[in-house]
């Protein structure tokens, strides 16, 4: 049982370039969630998930794009990088009613990405 | 608007002291979820506990307990005898039914030995 995945863990990227950051799951949580954690601001949501092919705007969407195709897996892209996405990001998944759970979030062990 | 605030940035203690970590928030919501998170160097969130704003019922786990007050907006984490392996950031967070987390900026916590 591995969790939430994350691929790759570690990025540089030139300023322009795009990328895309793999989320992967295997606890059939239905929310999956993207985060960015710079200093001093804590954790901050991008987008989420709350179900297959659904996807909503966190609280900073600007300059990323999410697609959930797969029920297990949630991507983050960045179509042109820029170095203010210069951050450690978090995938999180979690089930629908908190209640099911005890650990209501999981989440991987982070992207580090610079962008130059 | 949801929001939470830890406003310690930054604690040091001793080696068997007790510490207490604040974290005040803000929800229009009545029932909501409130959760705190450490993060040790090595980066990984662990989760500590959730708390149910119906359940104001403070609760201890070892070392560790928390003090939920709605009185107050409050829900503050204590680490009795505070050890080194305690050395981490811990992150308060807050999320409403629509699943959506809201996290605090994290209060580092270097347990000196």
């Amino acid at each position: 049982n591995a969790g939430v995945t994350q691929t790759p863990k570690f990025r540089v990227l030139k300023t322009g370039q795009s990328m895309t950051l793999l989320c992967a799951q295997d606890m059939n949580h239905e929310y999956m969630y993207w985060y960015r954690q710079d200093p001093g601001m804590g954790l901050r949501l991008i987008h989420y998930s709350v179900g297959e092919g659904t996807t909503a705007k966190g609280e900073v969407p600007d300059g990323y794009n999410v697609s959930r195709l797969k029920k297990q897996n949630f991507l983050l892209g960045l179509e042109s990088a820029a170095p203010s996405q210069t951050s450690v990001y978090f995938c999180a998944s979690s089930y629908r009613r908190m209640l099911i759970s005890n650990q209501p979030q999981h989440f991987g062990d982070g992207t580090r990405l610079s962008i130059l | 608007a949801q929001k939470v605030t830890q406003a310690q940035t930054e604690i040091s203690v001793v080696e068997k002291e007790d510490v207490t970590l604040d974290c005040v928030y803000e929800t229009r919501d009545t029932t909501y979820y409130l959760f705190w998170y450490k993060q040790p160097p090595s980066g990984e969130l662990v989760f500590l506990i959730r708390r149910n704003s119906f359940d104001e019922q403070n609760e201890i786990s070892g070392r560790y307990s928390w003090n939920f007050q709605k009185s107050t907006s409050s829900f503050n984490f204590t680490i009795t005898a505070s050890q080194v392996v305690d050395s981490a950031v811990y992150f308060c967070a807050l999320s409403n039914t629509g699943n959506q987390f809201y996290f605090g900026t994290g209060t580092s916590l270097t347990v000196i030995p």
